[in-house]
């Protein structure tokens, strides 16, 4: 697993109200990505950090914060929640094994529910 | 932005079957291409990956190429087994910035 864990593994919260999840990381890696996981979606990327303080956007971050202030955590977090927001959360990290080679591992996943 | 496009969504084999699934690509910089297997309630697990300089590349009964011309790429599973069956996502990374296909679940059946 690459030392990569999340929390909460499970919430359920209501619509409107902020909702923070984390990823830690104990292996130093410098990137960092959160990715929410839905049935015909597939892995799509919502931000991602190169760093500390260094962050992107992804493919669906509309709705979505980060931070990254040490380099071993990772906070999303969805300012008001909606129910188009349920969904099964990953994070990852890569290990730079090679120049242009890097491995995503991926931590066990947060499932989410706004009702 | 990188768009990655997967086919088929699902795929039923017989046990020993080949099984190909193939991804195409829409940035012609992206340099590395990996393969994850994701079996049910579990999270992804990188099963193989191949940079850009790199046409094919094997471990077992795992296979991927790579034609960046055309800008495809194929994970090919011979022989295949039961165990085989999961999820399958291929992803092209630029930048470090890695975008996932849609998956595809395969099915092998004994």
């Amino acid at each position: 697993d690459a030392g990569i864990t999340q929390s909460p593994r499970h919430k359920v919260t209501e619509t409107g109200t902020p909702v923070t999840l984390r990823c830690h990381q104990t292996e130093n890696h410098r990137y960092m990505y959160w990715y929410r996981q839905d049935p015909g979606h597939g892995l799509r990327l919502i931000h991602y950090s190169y760093g500390v303080k260094d962050t992107d956007k992804g493919e669906v971050s509309d709705g979505y914060s980060v931070s990254r202030s040490k380099t071993e955590d990772f906070l999303l977090t969805l300012e008001s929640a909606t129910s188009s927001q349920t969904s099964v959360y990953f994070c990852a990290a890569t290990a730079q094994q090679q120049v242009d080679r890097c491995l995503a591992f991926f931590g066990q996943g947060t499932r989410l529910t706004v009702v | 932005g990188e768009n990655v496009e997967q086919h088929p969504s699902t795929l039923s084999v017989q046990e020993g079957d080949s099984a190909v699934i193939k991804c195409t690509y829409s940035d012609s910089a992206s340099n590395y291409f990996p393969w994850y297997k994701q079996e049910l309630g579990k999270r992804p697990q990188l099963i193989i990956d191949i940079r850009s300089n790199v046409g094919e590349k094997k471990d077992q009964r795992i296979a991927v190429t790579l034609n960046k011309t055309a800008k495809h790429f194929s994970l090919h599973i011979t022989e295949t087994q039961p165990e085989d069956s999961a999820v399958y996502f291929c992803a092209a990374s630029i930048s470090h910035k890695l975008i996932f296909g849609t998956g595809t679940r395969l099915q092998v059946f004994p």
